[in-house]
């Protein structure tokens, strides 16, 4: 199975602050990544697919980039709403995995 | 808008099986380019995916559930369900049903019915 390590593992941030999450794959995937958000207690939500393609609705301050084994969610301005933890996921191939999960803390 | 919803049990005991249902509404269940998918998160912890199937017959599991996990499909119920036998205190989680578009991202997710094994 393909191994998916994000980093950091939390990290605490003010709003306004520009706020980045890296995702690391153990082999390449091409640009298949997908990005989650989960406010506490609340479903997660796809933010990204494709590793850079904005899902519908999504605010435009989320963004993604990368290819091959290295991708990273941006935030540009962080908001009181983003408080939450985020979650990439490959899937290349079977089994899809999720990273471990970035917890987000508003200052 | 399509809304998934679990439904099942909340409380399984040890060595049992754990049956859970996603029932479908707004959306066909009979489409084209979109999986159906359980994903599982234990209390505290990150989302483990269990497996994914469409309505055609193609099915995926996770190879570290596969022996013990089973998927069903109900068109005319518009449902799909999921099985997973010989339960433990480590399944004990909130369980998800999905959609997934391609079976890749996961679009569309139910509200999520959280499943406790114990005695």
């Amino acid at each position: 199975a393909i191994q998916v390590t994000q980093s950091p593992s939390s990290l605490s941030a003010s709003v306004g602050d520009r706020v980045t999450i890296t995702c690391r794959a153990s082999q390449g995937i091409s640009s298949s990544v997908a990005w989650y958000r989960q406010k506490p207690g609340k479903v997660p939500e796809l933010l990204i697919y494709d590793a850079s393609a904005l899902e519908r609705g999504v605010p435009s301050r989320f963004s993604g980039s990368g290819s091959g084994t290295d991708f990273t969610l941006n935030i540009s301005s962080l908001q009181p709403d983003d408080s939450a933890t985020y979650y990439c996921q490959q899937f290349k191939t079977f089994p899809l995995t999720f990273g471990g999960g970035t917890k987000v803390e508003i200052k | 808008q399509l809304q998934l919803q679990e439904s099942g049990p909340g409380l399984v005991k040890p060595s049992e099986t754990l049956s859970l249902t996603c029932s479908v509404s707004s959306g066909s269940i009979n489409i084209t380019n979109f999986y159906w998918g359980w994903i599982r998160q234990p209390p505290g912890k990150g989302l483990e995916w269990i497996g994914s199937l469409y309505y055609g017959g193609n099915t995926f599991y996770n190879p570290s559930l596969k022996p013990r996990v089973t998927f069903s499909v109900d068109a005319s119920k518009n449902q799909f369900s999921l099985k997973l036998t010989s339960v433990t205190a480590a399944d004990t989680a909130v369980y998800y049903c999905a959609r997934q578009r391609m079976a890749a991202m996961i679009s569309t997710w139910g509200q999520g019915t959280p499943v406790t094994v114990s005695s």
